[in-house]
């Protein structure tokens, strides 16, 4: 079955340094979206991509979707404290009624 | 707030135990998911229910079960449970589309604890 694999796992930062996590499919991918879970909450879509080589922006917030639809990334740009929580990547594939969770970064800001 | 609640916020069960959990959305979407979320674990992903009919179960152990009465409503049936059941069950619900997976709403979560 398809395999989502994210990395990396854990990612420690000091604050106003930039963060990049990094998504991988064993599959070619129909669209790829990203969420965010803070500590104690539940996942929160930010963005979804669906074209190759696509890059959106979200303020300090960069997408991109792998020119071969299989890798992905999120770079966040001077990390603040407020960026604190996991970041998952969800891969869609043919049938459109599920997705395919990466395992997550989880990242900590340090004043 | 995301349209989707689920109660309880947390439950503690004894393996010999029934409980329920429930997921309502107020999205008028046509697909509701149980997911299964432990530590330092990724997401699982448990049943999927599309116009009411299930449509993906991905192996759940049968103390696992399903109910999904309307597109508003999904129920979570468990029963003689273990304690490796313990974890935060996630409901979500999405619009299904033609080409693509839409992006899905979250609930906040049931905490369970199996003793």
């Amino acid at each position: 079955g398809q395999q989502v694999m994210q990395i990396p796992q854990y990612q420690h930062v000091q604050e106003g340094e930039d963060f990049t996590t990094y998504c991988n499919s064993s599959t070619t991918l129909s669209n790829i979206q990203w969420y965010k879970q803070r500590p104690g909450g539940h996942p929160v879509f930010l963005i979804q991509l669906v074209k190759s080589g696509e890059v959106k922006k979200q303020k300090r917030l960069t997408f991109q979707f792998g020119e071969a639809k299989k890798n992905s990334s999120l770079h966040i740009t001077a990390t603040q404290t407020t960026d604190v929580g996991t970041y998952f990547c969800a891969g869609g594939s043919g049938s459109a009624r599920q997705l395919t969770f990466g395992s997550g970064t989880q990242l900590t800001v340090l004043p | 707030e995301t349209g989707v609640t689920q109660t309880p916020r947390h439950l503690v069960m004894g393996m010999t135990n029934k409980k329920s959990l429930k997921c309502e959305q107020h999205l008028g979407h046509n697909a509701m998911y149980w997911y299964k979320q432990s530590a330092k674990k990724p997401l699982e992903l448990m049943f999927v229910y599309n116009f009411k009919e299930q449509t993906e179960n991905n192996s759940v152990p049968s103390r696992f079960s399903p109910e999904c009465p309307n597109s508003s409503h999904l129920f979570l049936h468990l029963h003689t449970l273990q304690p490796e059941d313990s974890a935060l069950y996630l409901c979500a619900s999405s619009q299904v589309g033609l080409m693509i997976a839409n992006e899905q709403f979250f609930g906040p979560g049931t905490r369970l604890t199996v003793l």
